[in-house]
């Protein structure tokens, strides 16, 4: 089992240009989860899904993209990057069933982004 | 929306003592769950323990346990005998069960530096 598989670990990208974060995990889960943690804070919630075809907005979303077409994949677009948005890249995904409770949420090991 | 606070930025302890992080929530929902996760220096996020809203006992895994006080709002995570091992980042994090959102929030952390 991959888990919680993130590409790339690494990225630096220029002001201006655009690129994708993939996500992909293989454990079935139906909630998944973009967050992004600045140096020394936390994590706060940028997009998050419930399931396929379903987003939504969490506490910091603007300059960001997201879709859900299958439960595997949640991709995260930056489309004019910005150096407030260097920082470190989260994808997680949990499991709940109503009424029964949640899975913990299983994270990707992250992607370092820098804008110059 | 729901909000999760950590009031202590930074915790030391000696090597073998028992230490509380502190967690409170603030939240309208009757459903809802509570996460611990250890963040080392390396960056990945490690679950710890969760806590449902509805356990009427405190969850405990090995080291770990949670002092869940409900009617004050808060979530503790109690790590006893520490270890050189458990310096890292802390962080407490609220699932809301109820209605379409399912946003899991971030507290800020808790550095814990545990002393030999």
């Amino acid at each position: 089992n991959a888990g919680v598989t993130q590409t790339p670990k690494f990225r630096i990208l220029k002001i201006g240009q655009s690129m994708t974060l993939q996500c992909t995990q293989d454990m079935n889960h139906n909630y998944m989860y973009w967050y992004r943690q600045d140096p020394g804070m936390g994590l706060k919630l940028i997009y998050y899904s419930v399931g396929a075809g379903i987003t939504d907005k969490g506490e910091v979303p603007n300059g960001y993209n997201v879709s859900r077409s299958t439960t595997e994949d949640f991709p995260l677009r930056l489309e004019l990057a910005a150096p407030s948005q260097t920082s470190v890249y989260f994808c997680a995904s949990s499991y709940s069933r109503q009424g029964a409770g949640n899975t913990e949420a299983f994270f990707g090991q992250g992607t370092r982004l820098t804008v110059v | 929306a729901q909000k999760i606070t950590q009031t202590q930025p930074g915790m030391f302890v000696q090597e073998k003592e028992a230490v509380t992080l502190d967690c409170t929530y603030d939240t309208s929902d009757q459903s809802y769950g509570l996460f611990w996760y250890k963040q080392p220096s390396s960056g990945e996020m490690i679950f710890l323990i969760y806590q449902g809203s509805y356990d009427e006992q405190n969850a405990t895994e090995g080291r770990y346990s949670l002092n869940f006080q409900k009617a004050r709002k808060s979530a503790n995570l109690v790590i006893s005998a520490s270890q050189l091992g458990d310096s890292a980042m802390y962080f407490c994090a609220i699932l809301i069960s109820s209605g379409s959102a399912r946003q899991l929030t971030f507290g800020s952390g808790t550095q814990l530096t545990v002393l030999p």
